[in-house]
This record gives C-alpha cells, structure tokens and sequence, in this order.
C-alpha cells in the first residue's frame, strides 16, 4: 500500500537554528498536510498544502507541496524550545477522510 | 469551545478480554475517524464514520475489532478477545464534514490501551 517516508527520524538542535524535514511518497498526493504531536496529546495541524508547488506559511513555519506530488518539506525558523515534538506528514490517498501518516520526525531543541 | 474528547485515556486490561473505548467528537461534526498509534509510529488509520454509517472500514486489523456510532454523534471502537499485539494509543477525530480528503481533523488526545 502506499507509504510515507519521513527524513530524519529525528534531531538535535540549538534553540535559534532552522529546521528542515522532509516527506516523500511512493505515489501521487493531492493534498499534503504537516502535524505536530506533544507527548500524550493527539495530533495538531500545522499546515495544509491543496496544489502542486504550493508554499504556505504559518508563523515560523513554511511547507512546500513538491512539484512531482510525490513529496513535501517543511521548514521551522529560529526554533524555540516550545518547537520540541514529533512532527508528522500525512495525506489523503483518496478523494475520501482516511489519512495516511509518515513515521514522524522528532525535535528536540536544547536552550 | 470542547474539543475531541476520549475517554477512558488509559485502560489496562487482560488477554482475551473485551475493551470498549468511546470518542465523544466536536459538537456538529459530522465525520469521525478512528485511528491506531504504536510506539514510535505515525497514526494508521482504522474507520471513518460519515453521520451514523462507517464509510471506510479498511483499517480494522480483523473481525476482533468493531465500532459503530448510532446517533451520528458519539463513536465506541470495541475490541473482542484482546492480544497482547492490540496495545496502543487509539485516536480519534472528527471533522465538518463534506469535503473528504480536505476536510481538517481535529485529534482527540488518545486512549492508550494496554494488554497484559
């Protein structure tokens, strides 16, 4: 079945560097959409990306719908420590509400 | 306003018992979505309810695993004759609605179910 591929599995950082994970996929998306995940909570959308080669904004971060629709990035700025999570990709293989999740990224972002 | 609600937000129970775990979602919305979370994993999706019928049950592992949602409100994900292998973070949540691979989901914050 179709899979998502999260790059890197996770990272070390200093508060005030940029950040940047990427998703790619073994077939087409149509809609691209970036969670976030605290420890024992659900997760929350960050960003929702709707057409190929779409940039989107939201505060420090910027996710960028690849051309091929086969992947995605998205990029944090100036991390804070309150940036700490897992981040996961996830998109829709139909035109229905069932999601596909990737296996996550997780930040740790040290003071 | 409430969010998506999960109760109970643990469970322990034995091998080879019944577990019933319920999802009350955002007042008005008409999808809800069960999902699976292991350890160090992405959420794999289980069911999707549209109003009071399961519009998407290709998730669910085997016929142990069964939920239903008769008002087209609240949902209970039921699972017959628990395996030490059903031990996870069960999500749920609900969107407006209509608009299928567009519409947003709102998680709740999970129930996480052990078998011993």
């Amino acid at each position: 079945g179709q899979q998502l591929n999260q790059s890197p599995q996770s990272m070390f950082i200093q508060e005030g560097e940029d950040v940047s994970m990427n998703c790619t996929s073994s077939s087409i998306f149509n809609t691209w959409l970036w969670y976030k995940q605290d420890p024992g909570e659900g997760p929350v959308l960050l960003i929702a990306l709707y057409k190929a080669g779409e940039l989107t904004s939201n505060g420090r971060l910027t996710a960028q719908f690849g051309i091929t629709r086969k992947d995605s990035f998205l990029n944090i700025s100036a991390s804070i420590p309150s940036d700490v999570g897992i981040y996961f990709c996830a998109g829709p293989p139909s035109n229905t509400g069932k999601l596909i999740f990737g296996q996550g990224t997780t930040l740790q972002v040290k003071p | 306003g409430a969010g998506v609600s999960q109760t109970p937000s643990n469970k322990v129970t034995e091998k080879g018992k019944y577990v019933e775990l319920r999802c009350d979602p955002i007042s008005g919305h008409t999808a809800l979505y069960w999902y699976r979370q292991s350890l160090g994993q992405g959420p794999e999706f289980l069911i999707y309810f549209q109003g009071t019928g399961a519009a998407d049950d290709s998730g669910l592992p085997n016929d142990r695993f069964f939920a239903v949602r008769p008002e087209g409100s609240v949902s209970t994900l039921k699972i017959q004759r628990t395996e030490r292998g059903d031990s996870a973070v069960y999500l749920c949540a609900s969107s407006p609605g209509g608009r299928g691979g567009t519409d947003t989901q709102y998680f709740g914050p999970g129930t996480r179910l052990t078998v011993l």
